[in-house]
């Protein structure tokens, strides 16, 4: 089948916006989820957009989706040090999540 | 309480044993998963279990074999592994529930099986 889409490494500079993108696959999927992966760690979840909603807000995080093209994005205000993780786009269709290739975002100094 | 705990962290096995792996959540949810996670890959579900009974399973050989004694608990009985098994294997729970609703998905740390 095909596949969630990413783009595989993201550097930014500290202070500034990381913007992670995702192309899903199922334009049935009710939720899609952003998870992070810290290396070693199990998956921490972010944040998640309804299918019926345009953007979320939460904090630094700003989830953008275009239901039209299934795209979906990831908006990281004021990048830290902490915020260097793989970072996993979900698409949820019943009980299964489907996960996205991944992105690895470095903060640079 | 809102972890889920998997023991061992780390398992080394040889092809002819036996292990299992375990997996528990105290948050009173319905639905646990078993996920594969290859090195710079990213989760694949092979297990889901809802209502203490097997719903999923994602075509995984019979030399991985799941077990949900009660809805607490998830095991994964391990036995005639190849090298090529060798993963992060994570656990995660959700409220489970109908089609379409809000399920998000909490994650144990995962145990580190390497294959001998």
């Amino acid at each position: 089948g095909e596949d969630v889409e990413q783009s595989l490494f993201l550097s930014v500079r500290e202070g500034d916006s990381s913007v992670i993108n995702c192309t899903y696959t199922d334009s049935s999927s009710t939720y899609l989820y952003w998870y992070k992966q810290e290396p070693g760690a199990g998956l921490q979840l972010l944040t998640y957009i309804f299918s019926n909603m345009d953007m979320k807000q939460d904090q630094r995080l700003t989830v953008l989706l275009n239901k039209k093209d299934k795209h979906l994005s990831l908006r990281i205000a004021d990048t830290q040090t902490g915020d260097s993780a793989i970072y996993f786009c979900a698409e949820s269709i019943y009980e299964k999540l489907t996960f996205g290739t991944g992105t690895r975002l470095t903060i640079i100094p | 309480d809102t972890e889920v705990t998997q023991t061992p962290k780390h398992l080394v096995m040889g092809m002819t044993n036996k292990k299992s792996l375990k997996c528990e959540q105290h948050m009173g949810h319905r639905a646990m998963y078993w996920y594969k996670q290859k090195a710079k890959k990213p989760p694949e579900l092979m297990f889901v279990y809802s209502y203490e009974k097997l719903s999923i399973n994602e075509s995984v050989p019979s030399r991985f074999s799941p077990e949900c004694p009660n809805s607490s608990l998830l095991n994964l009985h391990l036995h005639a592994l190849q090298p090529e098994d060798s993963a992060l294997y994570l656990c995660a729970s959700s409220q489970g529930g109908s089609s379409g609703s809000y399920n998000e998905q909490f994650f144990g740390p995962g145990t580190r099986l390497t294959v001998l």
